[in-house]
């Protein structure tokens, strides 16, 4: 298996809600990523775990949470979010040989 | 800190030909990675080949292959008998050895024209 699924693939939220996005892979990898991306811009990093140790990009606002069950699986929960948090969410695992980052499709997010 | 920098916002190509899309960096490290990612209109980010900077010989993969200047810190990537699967964004990437931020450049979109 040599895939990184995410889900939902679409996610519209009113900014009082709570909602998740979920990434998983069984590759094996033990760095696991979450980007975002706007329209036409690269992704930017908001969190890694690595070894499930967190890193955090500090200019991230608290209502993002990263979660890593483990290994395989991680989590951004989401809440009380703003229009302008509207975008791609992407996540990725890296491998463990060359440091290529191997990314899922994205879940599309929209903030009302 | 490390730069990436993609200086063709927008490129075009007719189908069968060859198209080179350009990267530079900037950086004071002797070991690191540069990648070429391509993301579709269909939105997944794809590996599209790996170059490490402790090799000499430039990758390829199938049509497409790099010219890895390290001195000049340029990593281009050239595309042969472009096929319109291949229009897409593509993104120029550089990560430190054994470190998890990875960098991106801006991106060029390329549009390959039948």
């Amino acid at each position: 298996d040599t895939e990184v699924t995410q889900t939902p693939k679409h996610l519209v939220m009113g900014m009082t809600n709570k909602k998740s996005l979920k990434c998983e892979q069984h590759m094996g990898h033990r760095a696991m990523y979450w980007y975002k991306q706007k329209a036409k811009k690269p992704p930017e990093l908001m969190f890694v775990y690595s070894y499930e140790k967190l890193s955090i990009n500090e200019s991230v606002p608290s209502r993002f949470s990263p979660e890593c069950p483990n290994s395989s699986l991680l989590n951004l929960h989401l809440h009380a979010l703003q229009p302008e948090d509207s975008a791609l969410y992407l996540c990725a695992s890296r491998g463990n040989s060359y440091n290529e980052q191997f990314f899922g499709p994205g879940t599309r997010l929209t903030v009302l | 800190a490390q730069t990436v920098t993609q200086s063709q916002p927008e490129m075009s190509v007719q189908e069968a030909e060859t198209v080179t899309l350009s990267c530079t960096y900037d950086t004071s490290e002797s070991n690191y990675y540069l990648f070429w990612y391509k993301q579709p209109p269909s939105r997944q980010m794809i590996l599209v080949i790996r170059q490490e900077a402790y090799k000499q010989q430039n990758a390829t993969e199938n049509r497409f292959s790099v010219n890895f200047q390290k001195a000049a810190k340029s990593f281009s990537l050239k595309i042969s008998d472009s096929q319109l699967g291949d229009t897409a964004m593509y993104f120029c990437a550089f990560m430190k050895y054994n470190n998890n931020d990875m960098r991106f450049g801006a991106g060029t979109r390329l549009t390959v024209k039948p």
